[in-house]
């Protein structure tokens, strides 16, 4: 059971624009912490893919956008492509505890 | 580039301790948060622990009663043990550092580590 809830799958036709939800709570990113995004193809390293809920990494497309509201925060890809096809994760810091790192469960991403 | 190199026995007997060397190439280990990062067959990422170069360290609740991070920061290399293993610690196991306690920003490609008899 993860701390932050995704959806365990979208899918989406290529040039389509896809959104892939992460929900946590008042001691995660609802406390204020920043929500972080991986790209990761199964027998590679996961890949940052968004930084501070909104920022891309140099290299990374612009097709990426991340955005974060109350508890929640979102991935979108636009103009889906073959190569997007990955398993994405959501990451953030939850102050509960000592506090400690946390990830979504995994949304696996199907291109059509 | 930094680079991470998980090193480590791919197979481990139950109730022994499992141990993962991480190596860093291409930087210095100073000045970051290193984590340990591990991903069950079929399931999500699980947050294991960091240290810091200063040696401080953070384990995830679930798992702090059997963990230990320790750093060399004269071999640029930081360690994980994972006390009394049994089947469900069976995962790819990662390296990644962190610019900052609350970010990953780069990781190792994984090992695979089998708890079996």
């Amino acid at each position: 059971q993860s701390v932050l809830t995704q959806p365990p799958s979208v899918s989406g036709a290529p040039g389509q624009r896809v959104t892939i939800s992460c929900t946590g709570s008042s001691s995660n990113i609802g406390a204020g912490y920043d929500v972080h995004w991986y790209q990761h193809l199964p027998g590679t390293a996961p890949k940052l893919l968004i930084y501070g809920n909104n920022n891309r990494p140099s290299g990374v497309p612009d097709r990426f956008s991340g955005s974060k509201s109350g508890t929640s925060a979102s991935l979108a890809i636009t103009g889906l492509q073959a190569e997007d096809a990955a398993d994405y994760y959501c990451q953030s810091y939850d102050s509960s505890l000592s506090g400690y790192v946390v990830f979504g469960g995994g949304t696996k991403l199907t291109v059509l | 580039q930094v680079q991470l190199q998980e090193s480590g026995p791919g197979l481990v007997k139950p109730s022994e301790t499992l141990s993962l060397t991480c190596t860093v190439s291409g930087g210095s280990i100073s000045s970051y948060y290193w984590s340990c990062i591990r991903q069950p067959p079929g399931k999500g990422l699980e947050w294991i622990g960091y240290i810091y170069y200063s040696g401080s360290t953070n384990y995830n609740p679930s798992l702090k009663s059997r963990v230990t991070m320790s750093v060399d920061t004269s071999k640029n290399q930081f360690s994980l043990k994972l006390r009394s293993v049994t089947a469900a610690d069976t995962a790819i196991y990662y390296c990644a550092r962190g610019p900052v306690i609350t970010m990953i920003d780069n990781w190792g490609q994984g090992t695979l580590v089998t708890v079996s008899s």
